[in-house]
């Protein structure tokens, strides 16, 4: 089964700075998907951005970027030029191929402050 | 990407009844996924539900406690029956991404439940 990990206590980033947020995972499929989502404080889950696991490239969307490090296993999200709208939950999730269900880390904890 | 109706956005509800959540999807989907997070949680998936069939539990979830209906391609419910304290959680409906493996899957708004 799948494991995704995400270690690190609430942050305090100051606006307009960049931040890295860790997740690492377990698995032994070759083909899976990654993702982060972010959840602010109104509970949605909003889609950030993802990264499959034979794209050479790694995945950007605008302010968001991963830092896909494949053999070590590694899928950290930056996120550039903090804005305060961006205080929420983060989480890092995968997908096995041929598998529909999401696993998600416990989550990292943002909040800009200006 | 789809574009998820959930409700109700919040309830509070009394110990030993039960609520029911809607999720209409605004395109057609195979799969519609229910997910529990509980306060200060990530978010576990209760079951996967399919047009037609019995949803699939997953471990930990069972019918009677969580049963779904799935009667069309757009739509789904998840009951929460008989609560208590402990079911105080937000409840999420999702539904996959276009284009296989690739934009996310999309989530509803969420269902804040507390149970007193």
């Amino acid at each position: 089964a799948q494991k995704i990990t995400q270690t690190q206590p609430g942050m305090f980033v100051q606006e307009k700075e960049a931040v890295t947020l860790d997740c690492t995972y377990d698995t032994s499929d070759q083909s899976y998907g990654l993702f982060w989502y972010k959840q602010p404080s109104s509970g949605e889950m909003i889609f950030l951005i993802y990264q499959g696991s034979y794209d050479e490239q790694n995945a950007t969307e605008g302010r968001y970027s991963l830092n896909f490090q494949k053999a070590r296993k590694s899928a950290n999200l930056v996120i550039s030029a903090s804005q305060l709208g961006d205080s929420a939950m983060y989480f890092c999730a995968m997908r096995i191929y041929g598998n529909n269900r999401l696993a998600f880390g416990k989550g990292n904890q943002v909040v800009v402050i200006p | 990407s789809a574009v998820i109706s959930q409700k109700p956005s919040r309830d509070i509800c009394q110990r030993g009844t039960s609520l029911t959540i809607q999720c209409q999807v605004d395109s057609q989907v195979t799969m519609m996924f229910w997910y529990r997070q509980q306060p200060g949680q990530s978010l576990t998936l209760i079951a996967t539900a399919n047009q037609g069939s019995e949803a699939t539990y997953e471990s930990g979830f069972v019918i009677d406690k969580f049963p779904i209906s799935r009667p069309n391609l757009t739509f789904s419910t998840l009951t929460v029956s008989n609560m208590s304290p402990e079911d105080s959680s937000i409840y999420l409906c999702s539904v996959e991404g276009k284009g296989y493996l690739s934009y996310g899957y999309t989530f509803g708004s969420g269902t804040r439940l507390t149970v007193v």
